[in-house]
């Protein structure tokens, strides 16, 4: 089964301060990668999301992902962050095996604070 | 455009009771799936319905069963409920339950927070 590790359980960064989230995965096989965020008060909401093709995925509101296969890795990154991006981030994994399926497997997420 | 509606937003149950927690899909969204997010964790996945049938299942027990009504609607049942259960669980739609880079993946629901005492 597939597993998710997030690095960081808790980031605090001042405004306009680059950001990188860690994230991980097992899984021998092809996968479609996902970044969702959840504000507070709001349900999840999807940011980005890798199926293949190029490597570095762009979603919403600035945020890049670059996925690393070598590495098994799914890091989402934004050059300057606003208080707004006060979230909660949540990476999440589906195998493909000829077809993607909804199940998806969410690391455990890193909660995001931005001081003004 | 309505998106994903769960009831009730907040509920207390005592331990060996049942309950039930009721969801509508996005608009134009015919499959839906049920997730399990205990604090400090990410979601886990229960199951998928679609065409009133189960279509996938996670590792839950059989506690845990679903319903999916003509409407695409669903309801989500736990009996003999355990400290454990206490979770907010999310409901997720989709439009069939194949995921493929043209389509949208999961639009989630705000959940409904249940707590076990």
């Amino acid at each position: 089964a597939q597993s998710v590790s997030q690095h960081n359980h808790h980031v605090i960064l001042s405004e306009a301060a680059s950001l990188e989230l860690g994230c991980n995965y097992s899984y021998g096989g092809t996968v479609n990668l996902f970044w969702y965020v959840q504000y507070p008060g709001q349900h999840l909401q999807l940011l980005l999301k890798y199926f293949s093709g190029d490597p570095l995925v762009k979603g919403i509101k600035g945020f890049e992902a670059e996925f690393i296969k070598s590495k098994f890795s799914f890091n989402l990154r934004k050059p300057s962050v606003q208080w707004s991006d006060t979230a909660e981030y949540f990476c999440a994994v589906t195998p493909y095996s000829g077809a993607g399926s909804y199940q998806l497997t969410f690391g455990k997420g890193t909660k995001l604070s931005v001081i003004p | 455009d309505a998106g994903v509606t769960q009831s009730p937003t907040h509920l207390i149950k005592t331990r060996g009771q049942q309950v039930t927690l009721r969801c509508s899909p996005k608009s134009g969204h015919d499959t839906v799936s049920w997730y399990q997010q205990a604090l400090g964790q990410g979601p886990q996945f229960i199951f998928q319905y679609y065409e009133e049938e189960e279509r996938q299942r996670g590792n839950f027990p059989d506690r845990f069963s679903g319903h999916q009504f003509p409407n695409y609607s669903s309801e989500l049942n736990v009996n003999a409920l355990l400290l454990g259960d206490s979770a907010l669980y999310l409901c997720a739609s989709s439009l069939g339950t194949i995921l493929s880079s043209y389509n949208s993946p999961l639009h989630f629901g705000n959940g409904t927070r249940l707590t076990v005492t």
